[in-house]
């Protein structure tokens, strides 16, 4: 069946240091994987895209990486900080003949001062 | 610009009752897209539009109907609601079809649905 993992488990990290998230998808050739922020109470905001070409994306302190081979999305923030606190979601379109977009079920990042 | 508009915030409704959840979009985004997010199930599509009079389903379309009479509005009808439609339920949209380019969702602030 197809589906996309992320660790549903809460990732706790002190500040400073660097988080990284996963994103595992099966049975899917997305030509592009998205990632977007979740604060309580609030929809989505989108954070970085990454194409199947790319290996690596960088945006301030927000790096993502794409592996096809693997399946594998991975999302790092580095020098974190209490304010990066909130569910991280990865979204992709499973081909390129369809508009649907899905998402991940999200990792919830708590960083601690 | 308002960005992505819900209403209403919050509904209450009982098993049996049908409603509309509201959603407009000024951007002039030419792609549209209902998705609810239930605990540990993340979010998951319901109906999706590439354009105005073009609808089609996504991952979970049963109990819910969608109509795009024009490029700013997006409605999502319950036509019969039950309790297994409790939820929390996105609007987004984005300038094109994911097909023809790669563009971001802008995600409205959400529509807390219980059916009782």
């Amino acid at each position: 069946s197809q589906k996309i993992e992320q660790n549903s488990e809460a990732l706790n990290i002190q500040e400073g240091k660097t988080a990284t998230l996963t994103c595992n998808y099966t049975n899917y050739s997305p030509a592009y994987l998205q990632w977007y922020r979740q604060d309580p109470g609030r929809g989505p905001v989108f954070l970085l895209l990454i194409r199947e070409n790319e290996k690596e994306k960088r945006k301030e302190r927000l790096k993502v990486t794409f592996d096809t081979t693997l399946k594998q999305s991975l999302f790092h923030i580095t020098a974190s900080q209490p304010a990066d606190s909130a569910t991280y979601l990865c979204a992709l379109v499973p081909s390129y003949n369809t508009d649907k977009l899905i998402f991940g079920t999200g990792t919830r990042l708590q960083v601690f001062p | 610009n308002a960005g992505v508009t819900q209403t209403p915030k919050f509904q209450v409704l009982k098993t049996g009752q049908s409603m509309t959840l509201q959603c407009a979009q000024d951007m002039n985004h030419e792609y549209m897209s209902w998705y609810r997010q239930d605990p540990g199930m993340g979010l998951r599509l319901i109906h999706y539009s590439v354009g105005a009079g073009i609808t089609d389903q996504g991952e979970v379309p049963n109990g819910y109907n969608v109509s795009r009479s024009t490029t700013e509005d997006f409605p999502l009808r319950l036509l019969s609601a039950a309790p297994s439609q409790t939820s929390v339920y996105f609007c987004a949209s984005s300038y094109g079809r994911t097909t023809s380019s790669v563009y971001e969702q802008y995600f409205g602030p959400g529509t807390r649905l219980t059916v009782t």
